[in-house]
Parts: C-alpha cells; sequence; structure tokens
C-alpha cells in the first residue's frame, strides 16, 4: 500500500516557465512533508519543507503547497532552469518518528 | 552544514561473496541512521533504522540475515550484503541525522552490482 504518490513519473517543461510537481498522500498521521532532488548515482538532495500546520512555504523559486483537506501536496518551481532536470522525490514523515516515507518520484526535464 | 560520507560508490562481487557499505556522519554525531534501497526507475525504499548502540529496526519483507547492519558509534554506520545475489544488486543510500531543517541527510549512494 503507497502511502505516499507521485502520478506523473516524468514532466516536461520549457525553460522559464512554470514546473508543478504534484503528490498525494493517504496517511492522515503525516505531519511533516518534504521534497528532494535527485540525479542519477546520487542521493537525494533537501530542496524544501513544510509542516502540516502550514499550507505554503516558500524558499527562492520553490514553493511547496500544502493542502491537508485533500491530502495533496506540490512544489512549483519558477522560473524553471535546465539544471532543475533532476527527479523529484516527495516525502511525509509522522509525529512517531524520523522515519520518511517517500514517493515514486517524477523525472522533471527542462528544455532550453 | 551537515555532510555524510558513503562509501563505497560502486562495487561489483561475485555472487555469494559479501560486501559491506559504510555510512559515515562527518561533522556531526548521528544518533539515527536510515537504509534506503532504490530500484531502477523506482521509489526509495526503507530497509531499516539503525539507532546508535541498538539492534536495526527491519522493514517488513527485508531479510535480517542478509542485511546487516551495525551502527557501532554516533558516526558510522555500516551495512553488509551477505551472499550476495544478482537480485540484490541496487542503489543503496543511506542518511543520518538528526541535523538541520529536514533532520536527516543522505549520503551519496552505492551503486551495487552482484554478477
Amino acid at each position: 500500500d503507497q502511502q505516499v504518490k507521485q502520478n506523473s513519473p516524468s514532466l516536461s517543461v520549457q525553460e522559464g516557465r512554470i514546473s508543478i510537481l504534484n503528490c498525494d498522500y493517504t496517511n492522515s498521521m503525516f505531519d511533516y512533508f518534504l521534497w528532494y532532488k535527485k540525479y542519477p548515482a546520487e542521493g537525494p538532495t533537501f530542496l524544501i519543507s513544510i509542516s502540516s500546520i502550514k499550507d505554503k512555504n516558500e524558499d527562492g523559486r520553490f514553493t511547496v503547497f500544502l493542502n491537508k483537506s485533500a491530502k495533496h501536496l506540490s512544489l512549483h518551481i519558477v522560473p524553471s532552469q535546465p539544471g532543475d532536470s533532476a527527479v523529484y522525490f516527495c516525502a511525509a514523515r509522522g509525529n512517531a518518528g524520523n522515519m520518511l516515507t517517500f514517493g515514486g518520484g517524477t523525472r522533471l526535464m527542462v528544455k532550453p | 552544514g551537515a555532510v555524510v560520507s558513503q562509501h563505497p560508490s560502486r562495487v561489483i562481487c561475485k555472487s555469494g561473496t559479501s560486501v559491506k557499505i559504510e555510512c559515515r556522519s562527518l561533522d556531526f554525531q548521528a544518533t539515527t541512521m536510515f537504509w534506503y534501497r532504490q530500484f531502477p526507475k523506482q521509489s526509495l525504499m526503507l530497509m531499516a533504522t539503525s539507532n546508535e548502540g541498538s539492534k536495526a529496526t527491519y522493514e517488513q519483507g527485508v531479510e535480517k540475515d542478509k542485511f546487516l547492519i551495525n551502527h557501532a558509534s554516533l558516526t558510522l554506520s555500516t551495512l553488509t550484503v551477505t551472499s550476495a545475489h544478482p537480485e540484490d544488486s541496487s542503489f543503496y543510500i543511506c542518511s543520518a541525522g538528526p541535523t538541520g531543517e529536514d533532520g536527516y541527510t543522505f549520503g551519496s549512494g552505492t551503486r551495487l552490482t552482484v554478477v
């Protein structure tokens, strides 16, 4: 049973436009959500996070939105740059511990 | 920032042999380390959680006797894949913490190929 899902395996965006990556979860005990960026053969790199008490967190070109009622979060990247091309994972953490549950990832391709 | 070093980055071994992967926190003490596995084009799957000085907690479906985890110090955890088989070929990643905003920092991963 996948508790964290990223339904789009890939996304292609033109440079300068907005990239929107989506993530859905089922476990209402999750109270902290994170986005990671991953290049091939490397470990994930933390991008941005959001606590369940917030609905938006912004850091430069990256904004994460959380809709608790819909159990949905999204990562917006604007403007998108070719260097943003990577696999993006959303992850969720429950209040019982620090274990992360990852979504399946979305491969973002930003075309020049 | 917190740095986690994972070695080796790549290893090729023969079927039936054992392989040890190290995960070190370089500038902080990691009370907890997680070990993940990633199959091609799939997500990161948590294998086990290790707390310094105690036995690792394995996720359902992960063989404890096959994937030996040792977290003997606050800066080092090791994952040993015993009697490796081709189906164990995968990308293994550790994370250590707690540190910083996101809580845990990932290592760079180890690509294991069993031939």
